[in-house]
């Protein structure tokens, strides 16, 4: 069974400061979405990446997958109060079936 | 101009009942799918629809029972409502790999 592990499961931290969020896995996947979900709403997809190594900036984050394509990270940098939410990671296998970790939530104390 | 609109958003109602929940989607998109939402935030697949043609069918107790009149519309019916179907559930629609647009979510409690 494919698992995605997202870490840390909570973070909250000062505007200002810069955070990585990680999402690993023992499976390889052919794609890699992040997705952002606020209360009372449906997650909103960031980015995908697909290829190993892969990089992509969407302003303030970042977002990399690994060479391997088992894991993946999202740094965002000068965080603002505004990237408060859940943050999940969605795997897509072959048969594009996605499975998503259970998120890590981040909150940005003003 | 809302990409995935489901209805309704709030759904209170007593253990037993029958109720349905609607989804739309005017993206042109092929799938469509209901997730499921619980407490700790873990979303799951229930449902996946291509089509017209159910694809994924995951382990989901056969009270649930999706409807597709279209590729435009997937239907979520649920009869005899226990406790344990309290949730958010979540439609969703892509096309190929390119990423899933949700709805905003329906909200089930059962009493």
């Amino acid at each position: 069974t494919q698992l995605l592990e997202q870490s840390p499961q909570f973070l909250s931290i000062q505007e200002g400061e810069n955070l990585t969020v990680y999402c690993n896995s023992s499976s390889v996947f052919s794609s890699l979405q992040w997705y952002r979900q606020e209360p009372g709403e449906g997650p909103v997809l960031l980015v995908t990446v697909v290829t190993g190594g892969e990089v992509k900036k969407l302003k303030r984050l970042t977002f990399q997958f690994g060479d391997a394509r088992k894991d993946s990270s999202l740094h965002i940098t000068a965080a603002q109060p505004g990237d408060t939410g859940l943050y999940l990671c969605a795997g897509a296998n072959r048969d594009d079936k996605i499975i998503f970790g259970k998120g890590t939530r981040l909150h940005i104390l003003p | 101009d809302t990409a995935v609109s489901q209805t309704p958003k709030y759904l209170v109602t007593q253990m037993g009942n029958d109720k349905s929940i609607k989804c739309e989607q005017n993206l042109g998109h092929d799938t469509m799918y209901w997730y499921k939402q619980d407490s700790k935030k873990f979303l799951k697949i229930m449902f996946s629809y291509n089509n017209k043609e159910l694809i994924i069918n995951e382990t989901v107790p056969n009270r649930f029972s999706p409807k597709s009149p279209d590729k435009a519309h997937l239907n979520l019916h649920i009869n005899s409502l226990e406790l344990g179907d309290s949730a958010v559930y979540f439609c969703a629609s892509s096309q190929g790999s390119k990423g899933y647009t949700f709805g905003s979510g329906t909200r089930l409690t059962v009493v």
